[in-house]
């Protein structure tokens, strides 16, 4: 069945870390998202892709970065983790269509100590 | 760029009444509308939809009307059960965007 796949579930991890949290889909969409979110509150969009290598920052200013060198794959990275970083993280892709509907991945929560 | 605010950020009401939730927006070139459900500790699913051509569509228990002219629009939920309970967030996109832009969410409980 197609869909959405982010490991970790969940990563506690100390200050100062480099992370990658991974996000795979099998939806065959080309457009590609990373949100971060505090439980429940509001989405910010970070990171998205249109495609293979092409990669551009969201409204929310993010010390993270990302690459997409695969359709499926859109991996994002924080070079130095500090506890600022601590949230859930929420992958999502979209069809090519204009209209057509956002699929969100299960997400990583991240909590950095 | 465009802008969606969503009112009111929480709500609460007793089973079986309705519920409706409002969102504004500003770039009048937004011709798409969905409304997602996070339950909590889940993803944000889509519940219902709705393109600028149409003024009202209904699935069930919910329906979403939209006012071009005002730029606002609205999700009702009408015989609120509490598996209704949960964030609900609005959002717009532009003809021919990538990028939807969301409210800040409203957290709806149903009391039983």
């Amino acid at each position: 069945e197609a869909d959405i796949y982010q490991t970790p579930r969940y990563l506690v991890i100390g200050t100062g870390k480099k992370i990658t949290l991974e996000c795979s889909q099998t939806m065959g969409h080309d457009k590609m998202y990373w949100y971060q979110q505090d439980p429940g509150m509001e989405l910010h969009l970070i990171h998205y892709s249109y495609g293979v290598n092409s990669t551009e920052k969201g409204d929310l200013s993010s010390e993270s970065t990302v690459s997409r060198i695969r359709t499926e794959h859109f991996p994002l990275t924080l070079e130095s983790a500090r506890p600022s970083h601590t949230s859930q993280y929420l992958c999502a892709t979209k069809r090519p269509g204009a209209g057509d509907e956002q699929f969100f991945g299960p997400g990583t929560r991240l909590t950095v100590l | 760029g465009e802008n969606v605010e969503q009112h009111p950020s929480t709500l609460s009401v007793q089973e079986g009444d309705s519920a409706v939730i409002k969102c504004t927006y500003s770039d009048s070139a937004s011709n798409y509308f969905p409304w997602y459900k996070q339950e909590l500790g889940k993803r944000p699913q889509l519940i219902i939809d709705i393109r600028s051509n149409v003024g009202e569509k209904k699935d069930q228990r919910i329906a979403v009307t939209l006012n071009k002219t005002a730029k606002h629009f609205s999700l009702h939920i009408t015989e609120t059960q509490p598996e209704d309970s949960a964030v609900y967030f609005c959002a717009a996109l532009k003809a021919a965007g990538n990028k939807l832009t969301f409210g800040g969410g409203t957290r709806v409980l149903v009391k039983p």
